[in-house]
């Protein structure tokens, strides 16, 4: 099972919204509605931002939002604060009990 | 407080093996299936392997399949991965990571990661 594709960085300044795509094929992405995006700071565990496309966990700011077009799922974050710096992923169901992940996205806050 | 708390890494020589064993608590260990999810230094997560809440199946990436087992023993909340025939690119941190989704939902996004556990292959 080959990775997502993710770009590998994008930057903005605070209070600007940046997306983050992943790009998958139609046997993970474009299959299922079961994408997930983590965000993850040095040296620390991954935390889920994102699950099913769209859907937010209760702790997540609303900043942040999921959608997904064919084979391409993205992120977007809005009113980018200093502490939204961090390495991102996003993750797919794949089929056969499966996960990929894809090669994770560097956000840099100007 | 819903927690995983990883143990067992170290550094061993190519060829070798390791068990690594994951203690959760603060949830219902039993109706949950749990991945392994690894990052190796500098690189991004890389999924290894999943078992069912109730241990039934279990799933492996190609690149570890034939040569890491995962078991769980619910009546303990512990989960475990033994490695063998460990190679240099088995190098990682070792996350545990339990399903958001609900006993045999699967995909649903990975919730709750411990701390995790680094493993070194070298000679």
């Amino acid at each position: 099972q080959s990775a997502l594709t993710q770009p590998a960085s994008v930057s903005g300044s605070p209070g600007q919204s940046i997306t983050i795509s992943c790009t998958g094929t139609s046997s993970d992405v474009g299959s299922y509605n079961l994408v997930s995006w983590y965000q993850q700071h040095p040296g620390k565990a991954p935390k889920l931002m994102i699950y099913e496309v769209n859907k937010r966990p209760s702790e997540v700011s609303n900043r942040f939002s999921g959608s997904k077009s064919g084979n391409t799922a993205s992120l977007t974050i809005s009113g980018l604060q200093a502490e939204d710096e961090a390495d991102y992923y996003c993750c797919s169901y794949a089929g056969s009990t499966n996960l990929v992940f894809g090669g994770g996205t560097k956000l840099t806050v100007l | 407080q819903v927690q995983l708390v990883e143990s067992g890494g170290g550094v061993v020589q190519p060829g070798g093996s390791l068990r690594l064993s994951c203690a959760a608590s603060g949830f219902t260990f039993s109706s949950y299936g749990i991945h392994w999810v690894r990052q190796a230094p500098g690189k991004g997560l890389e999924w290894v392997a999943l078992i069912r809440f109730d241990g039934s199946n279990k799933y492996f990436a190609d690149s570890v399949k034939g040569r890491f087992t995962i078991s769980r023993d619910n009546s303990k909340n512990t989960l475990y991965l033994q490695m063998n025939s460990l190679r240099a690119e088995d190098t990682a941190v070792y996350y545990c990571a339990k399903e958001n989704g609900w006993e045999g939902d699967i995909g649903y996004g990975i919730n709750v990661w411990g701390q995790g556990t680094t493993v070194t292959v070298s000679s």
